[in-house]
């Protein structure tokens, strides 16, 4: 696609459930970022992959949060057993990763936890 | 962490240069310095990046200091679609995580 595409842009969640972001990065992008981005508040980092190598998980909040990334292309964001703190904004970004390149943000999915 | 400081917030007046500084003063050899914006509502855009010469784009100047301990984004004429929050970020070259600090808010004043 011509951009990085999330989805849903919208989710309304009840405390205690399970829930799955999609992130669709830029065609032929090896690099794919999350971040959080609670009201108000600047951009956390969550989870990095690249290419084949092991995913920088360093940003995950807590167990209750894990990412995928299937055939170096799609990416999915869980949030297991989700809270109310856990509303925010999740924003997806893609960059080619050779060199030095601008990285791509998607327009996010607003998660609300009620 | 990040290892940029920023001024919390600008002013500049509609159709002025808006000079946004940023110090990185713990820059290795290896890393270049990023700009984003991030307009309300929407996901962060990048603007510009250098390592040590200054940089120009159909968007904005950087301004890399000699000693590269500091940097100025330039918007030559700024416009009331500035407004948004700047992120200054040094990162490494490849594969490295993009950490964003609090950013600069811009205000536009017409």
């Amino acid at each position: 696609g011509a951009g990085v595409s999330q989805s849903p842009s919208n989710k309304v969640t009840e405390k205690g459930k399970d829930v799955e972001l999609r992130c669709d990065p830029i065609s032929g992008h090896t690099a794919l970022y999350w971040y959080r981005q609670s009201l108000g508040q600047g951009l956390e980092f969550l989870i990095y992959f690249q290419g084949n190598s092991a995913p920088d998980k360093s940003g995950l909040p807590s167990d209750r949060f894990s990412a995928e990334r299937t055939g170096g292309s799609v990416s999915t964001l869980t949030i297991q057993r989700t809270q109310q703190e856990d509303s925010a904004v999740y924003l997806c970004a893609s960059s080619l990763s050779a060199g030095n390149t601008e990285a791509f943000f998607g327009q996010g999915t607003r998660l609300t936890v009620v | 962490d990040a290892k940029t400081t920023q001024p919390t917030s600008m002013d500049c007046a509609e159709g002025r240069a808006a000079n946004l500084p940023c110090n990185h003063s713990t820059i290795s050899g290896n890393e270049y310095v990023y700009w984003y914006r991030q307009i309300h509502s929407q996901g962060p855009q990048y603007i510009i990046h250098g390592l040590k010469n200054n940089e120009t784009n159909e968007m904005a100047s950087l301004i890399i200091t000699e000693d590269r301990k500091s940097s100025t984004l330039i918007l030559p004429h700024a416009t009331l679609r500035d407004t948004a929050v700047y992120y200054c970020i040094v990162r490494a070259n490849r594969d490295d995580k993009i950490i964003f600090g609090k950013g600069t808010r811009l205000h536009i004043l017409p």
